[in-house]
């Protein structure tokens, strides 16, 4: 029961372009959504979130898009560079009003190389 | 400001045996959550602890448990270990807000275990 899926496992893109990865979810409980970045032998690091009351969050050469009738999230990086390359995961939860920190369901992380 | 600790990086065990895995959290966080990754895979959520009790926990069986210390650091005890119990442990930690769903959580390196 896979509850977040990232259909593409690769994605090749040029320095300078657009990348673009997808996320699609099933939970419709889930109402905070992230990305995490992983290079090889280190642990994710959190690049961008956004709750489920927003459409849109933009930090930098980052953008998070949610489309919550679709269950579907996407993280545009413009433009790409070489140290983007790396395995990119979105990961889901929902809130527990008792303001505990809620467990993250990961998908299975799509693989970015950006050429130079 | 230090990040999240994890020791050791790579640990090699016996079918059998069992081994005991440490994280450090964050300084300012109070809560520490575990996860495994599977090679190819995204995380899963084993549990989470905070004010030194397991608060919530994913489909792991009673051979995974845990434990948090007053300064909030925490192990990952894994008894009977199996072949498939191979992975890199990830520990993350965030910060208890209460009311609020936000849920960064900020991952540690990870400890590579293999079971031979």
């Amino acid at each position: 029961d896979q509850q977040v899926k990232q259909n593409s496992p690769s994605l090749s893109v040029q320095e300078g372009r657009i990348s673009i990865l997808n996320c699609d979810y099933t939970n419709s409980m889930f109402d905070y959504f992230l990305w995490y970045k992983k290079y090889p032998a280190e642990g994710p690091t959190f690049l961008i979130s956004i709750s489920s009351i927003k459409d849109k969050n933009e930090d930098g050469r980052f953008t998070v898009f949610l489309n919550k009738s679709a269950k579907h999230l996407s993280l545009h990086i413009v433009p790409s560079q070489p140290g983007d390359s790396a395995v990119y995961f979105c990961a889901a939860s929902a809130t527990s009003y008792g303001g505990a920190t809620n467990k993250l369901i990961f998908g299975t992380g799509t693989l970015l190389a950006v050429q130079p | 400001d230090a990040g999240v600790t994890q020791s050791p990086t790579h640990l090699i065990k016996t079918r059998g045996q069992q081994v005991t895995l440490r994280c450090s959290p964050k300084s300012g966080h109070d809560t520490v959550s575990w996860y495994q990754q599977a090679l190819g895979q995204g995380p899963q959520f084993i549990f989470q602890y905070y004010e030194e009790e397991e608060r919530q926990r994913g489909n792991f069986p009673d051979r995974f448990s845990g434990h948090q210390f007053p300064n909030y650091s925490s192990e990952l005890n894994v008894n009977a270990l199996l072949l498939g119990d191979s992975a890199l442990y990830l520990c993350a930690s965030s910060f208890y807000a209460l009311g609020q769903g936000g849920n960064e959580q900020y991952f540690g390196p990870g400890t590579r275990l293999t079971v031979t």
